[in-house]
């Protein structure tokens, strides 16, 4: 069955610090996504990447960068010079072919960034 | 503003009564899914319609009930309302019912007394 396990429940770290959300996913589809959503104090939940099973490329965006490894079944985001507005819960989600692209979600990981 | 409506914001009721939360897809976008977010659950799926037509089921309850009209909106609807309903009901919409990117709307919270 499929799955997202985030275990990092809270991390917690000083402004300017760079700070690496773990993502690691269950799967017997060889056809899948994996994305991940930030989730402010405001509520809302706001995209920030989608990759799909095939593009195993790194990607950076700014001070955000993601670190894909099917070897590990691993999605990692990393932050690089944490801000303040960084502070957020972060969701990690994947969503398979044969389940109509639900996206099953992780528990998700608040960081809290300090000035 | 990633372009999904959701109405009402915030909504308080009483256990027993019945409500519909409404979704506005952003435009373009034929699919719709609801999700549910409560603490001890966490994020859910509940359902999804495509161009109006029922297209998945998650984990939605037989109390709980959803439709995509004509022009894309879609509602929830929750009746025989519990204390354990009380969540963050989403609504995300994309532009078709394969693996693309979901949006969602700002949520409604639910509050069951």
């Amino acid at each position: 069955a499929q799955k997202v396990t985030q275990a990092q429940t809270e991390i917690s770290v000083v402004e300017k610090e760079d700070v690496t959300l773990d993502c690691v996913y269950e799967t017997r589809d060889t056809t899948y996504y994996l994305f991940w959503y930030k989730q402010p104090p405001s509520g809302e939940l706001v995209f920030l990447i989608r990759r799909n099973s095939f593009d195993e490329q790194n990607e950076i965006s700014g001070r955000y960068s993601w670190n894909f490894q099917k070897s590990t079944s691993s999605f990692n985001f990393t932050i690089t010079a944490s801000q303040v507005v960084d502070s957020a819960v972060y969701f990690c989600a994947l969503s398979e072919g044969d389940s109509n692209y639900q996206l099953i979600w992780g528990a998700g990981t608040k960081l809290i960034i300090k000035p | 503003d990633s372009g999904v409506t959701q109405t009402p914001k915030h909504l308080i009721t009483a256990t027993g009564q019945r409500v519909t939360l409404r979704c506005s897809p952003r435009s373009g976008d034929l699919s719709v899914y609801w999700y549910q977010q409560s603490l001890d659950q966490g994020l859910q799926f509940l359902i999804q319609y495509y161009n109006g037509e029922e297209r998945a089921k998650g984990n939605i309850l037989e109390r709980f009930s959803a439709q995509q009209f004509p022009d894309l909106h879609s509602e929830l609807n929750l009746s025989s309302l519990e204390l354990g309903d009380s969540a963050l009901y989403f609504c995300a919409s994309s532009v078709s019912g394969s693996a693309y990117e979901q949006y969602f709307g700002p949520g409604t919270r639910l509050t069951v007394t």
